[in-house]
């Protein structure tokens, strides 16, 4: 059964910072894995989507990597800012077609003014 | 620019009645899925529907729920006698299928359901 973690759970840094928040995830038999947004009481906004056979994907200040053979993905965000505060979600899709996402249970984020 | 719909927003019921929550996925899609939140957990799978029946479900999606397209834009979720452990936030979402095979998920922004 696939898990995925994504560490850290929670992370508050000063405005302008770059930074990293991990994904893995313990099958790496993968169709794709997509970054989503969700702000309180919210749904999710997708950020980026990632083919298995992609190693990364920009937009914007954006960009997320994927190593499949090792099950983990990271999303990089440059030069953050107050508005980027939310709760970041990893989700990985195991077969093409009408296959679910297994989400993580994501990283809560802060930026600092 | 193009979006997935869900109503009610926040829908308070008692514990055995029964709930159907809606949803209007995007257009040209043709996967449909629901997930929910329970508060302060992992977004769960709980179903998908393709080409006029269910695809796939998870050990959540149980006899108590069940899932309709009555028409060419609705997608419904019914829960019969709702219980008190179903209390969560439900997610609609939709997705299609590009040339290159990518299928990207996009959610609506979610029913809130309280079961009392």
């Amino acid at each position: 059964k696939q898990e995925v973690t994504q560490i850290p759970a929670a992370l508050s840094v000063p405005e302008g910072e770059n930074l990293v928040l991990n994904c893995s995830f313990t099958d790496s038999a993968i169709y794709n894995l997509q970054w989503f947004r969700q702000d309180p009481g919210k749904g999710l906004t997708s950020l980026l989507l990632i083919q298995s056979s992609q190693r990364e994907q920009t937009s914007g200040r954006l960009n997320a990597s994927l190593d499949k053979s090792s099950g983990r993905s990271t999303l990089y965000i440059a030069a953050s800012q107050p508005g980027d505060s939310a709760t970041y979600l990893c989700a990985v899709r195991s077969r093409r077609g009408a296959d679910g996402l297994t989400f993580g249970k994501g990283t809560h984020l802060i930026i600092q003014p | 620019e193009p979006e997935v719909t869900q109503t009610p927003s926040h829908q308070v019921t008692q514990m055995g009645q029964e709930v159907i929550l809606r949803c209007v996925p995007i257009s040209n899609h043709l996967y449909f899925y629901w997930y929910r939140q329970i508060l302060g957990q992992k977004v769960e799978f709980l179903v998908s529907f393709y080409n006029n029946e269910i695809s796939e479900k998870s050990e959540i999606f149980d006899d108590q729920f069940s899932v309709e397209r009555p028409d060419g834009s609705n997608f419904t979720l019914k829960i019969r006698s709702t219980k008190l452990e179903d209390s969560a936030m439900y997610f609609c979402a939709s997705s299609d299928e590009d040339r290159e095979g990518n299928t990207e998920a996009f959610f609506g922004q979610g029913t809130r359901l309280t079961v009392v």
